[in-house]
């Protein structure tokens, strides 16, 4: 079965820092699709951004960019020049190539302070 | 802007009274997913349909049921609610495997 680990319940950082998320995870697979997911207070969840397992190349998506390592199973996210609107509850996701189905992180919830 | 729709955003409910759930959305995707989201915690998924095969999770209550009358409709129906029903509750969609999902709302459901 796979498993995602996210070791970080909760981080803070100051306004226009830089902060990274991480992720791990576990499978025996070598096709996936990680995802990190952002849900803001009371607000819908939303992703921020999509790994293709087979692409070495790293996701980003303005500000957030990702730290993929394969082989170490690491899928980290870092926030450049972070935001007040980047406060929320933050979810690593995967899925197996031609599963539909997520597993979930447990989430880290990140508080930009102003 | 296509999207997906849930209602009511809030939902009180007795305890032991049937309470359903809905779900539209106008991106035309072929999954629809059911979650079951407690404060501070990653969603759980309840149920999906593939089109229209219902897919149930091995731990997901008898008490929960789903229905997918059309492609864009998709609603949850709790028969009996519990104390324990209490959460938040996700509708997601996805085009076919590949696609993310792209989620509701939610619904809060209370049990009194």
């Amino acid at each position: 079965a796979q498993t995602v680990t996210q070791s970080q319940p909760e981080m803070s950082v100051q306004e226009a820092e830089t902060v990274t998320l991480s992720c791990t995870y576990d499978t025996s697979e070598s096709n996936y699709y990680l995802f990190w997911y952002k849900q803001p207070p009371s607000r819908q969840m939303i992703l921020v951004i999509r790994q293709e397992a087979y692409k070495q190349q790293n996701a980003t998506e303005n500000r957030f960019s990702v730290n993929f390592q394969k082989a170490a199973k690491s899928f980290s996210l870092k926030i450049s020049d972070s935001q007040l609107g980047d406060t929320a509850m933050y979810f690593c996701a995967f899925t197996n190539f031609g599963n539909e189905k997520l597993t979930f992180g447990t989430g880290t919830r990140l508080t930009i302070i102003p | 802007d296509a999207m997906v729709i849930q209602n009511p955003r809030y939902q009180v409910t007795q305890f032991g009274k049937p309470v359903t759930l809905s779900c539209s959305q106008t991106l035309n995707h072929n999954v629809m997913y059911w979650y079951q989201q407690k404060s501070s915690q990653a969603p759980k998924l309840l149920f999906h349909y593939y089109d229209k095969d219902f897919n149930n999770e091995a731990d997901t209550p008898d008490n929960f049921q789903s229905r997918r009358p059309n492609t864009s409709f998709c609603f949850l129906d709790i028969r009996s609610p519990g104390l324990g029903d209490a959460a938040m509750y996700l509708c997601a969609t996805s085009r076919g495997v590949e696609g993310p999902q792209h989620f509701g709302d939610g619904t809060r459901l209370s049990i009194l």
